[in-house]
């Protein structure tokens, strides 16, 4: 399974952006970059997620390296709502069995007004 | 609220029990997953199925067992129960079979406790 790296924490002030980075250098043509967040007591929820072009949604940006082997989740006005653990997965779009988001350490992120 | 239900939100049960988790995934999903979370173990996926039949299976222990019903909902088992057993165990769903451009859909989670 491709890997990715993200720092364990990060701080932000509160209506600032924040950029959160993933590394995932041994990404696969056909893995999708997901995002997830997992705000204290609940359980994940779906960011956002991309193959090659940025993205975006109501909830957040995701720009992707032109190599793919890096992407950055970016939240464009932290609130304090948005304190939370956010992870970066890679996963396949082939539809073989054992085709599974894994979920590694992700970056907690803490907002201080 | 993402659309999938479990129940029951809490469980305290004694070590050697067995006990059921139940879940709904999204009006119109197919695919069901289990995962487990614990302190020290972070989120470790248990196993997926989709409409019916098991796809993968991760890090799920003999003692325990899922199955998806024709209405689509999933059940978790674990049996013999171990005070390591203790921990979040969540479910998700998506719309196919687990390809990636299919975001998943989580539930809010069963907080298992055997004492």
């Amino acid at each position: 399974d491709a890997k990715t790296t993200q720092p364990n924490s990060m701080e932000s002030n509160e209506e600032e952006p924040v950029h959160l980075p993933c590394n995932h250098s041994t990404i696969s043509g056909t893995d999708y970059i997901h995002w997830y967040r997992q705000l204290p007591s609940q359980g994940p929820e779906y960011v956002i997620h991309g193959l090659t072009s940025n993205v975006n949604n109501r909830m957040a940006s995701l720009a992707i390296a032109e190599d793919r082997k890096s992407s950055t989740l970016i939240l464009h006005r932290a609130t304090l709502r948005d304190a939370a653990v956010y992870y970066c997965i890679l996963w396949g779009s082939n539809n073989n069995a054992g085709n599974m988001l894994t979920f590694g350490g992700g970056t907690r992120l803490m907002v201080k007004p | 609220d993402s659309g999938v239900t479990q129940t029951p939100k809490h469980l305290i049960t004694a070590t050697g029990q067995r006990v059921t988790l139940r879940c709904s995934p999204r009006s119109g999903d197919l695919s069901v997953y289990w995962y487990q979370q614990s302190l020290d173990q972070g989120l470790q996926f248990l196993i997926h199925y989709y409409n019916g039949e098991e796809r993968a299976k991760g890090n799920i222990l003999e003692r325990f067992s899922a199955q998806q019903f024709p209405d689509l909902h999933s059940e978790l088992n674990l049996s013999s129960l171990e005070l390591g057993d203790s921990a979040l165990y969540f479910c998700a769903s998506s719309a196919y079979l687990g390809q990636g451009r299919n975001e998943q859909f989580f539930g809010p989670g069963t907080r298992l406790t055997v004492l």
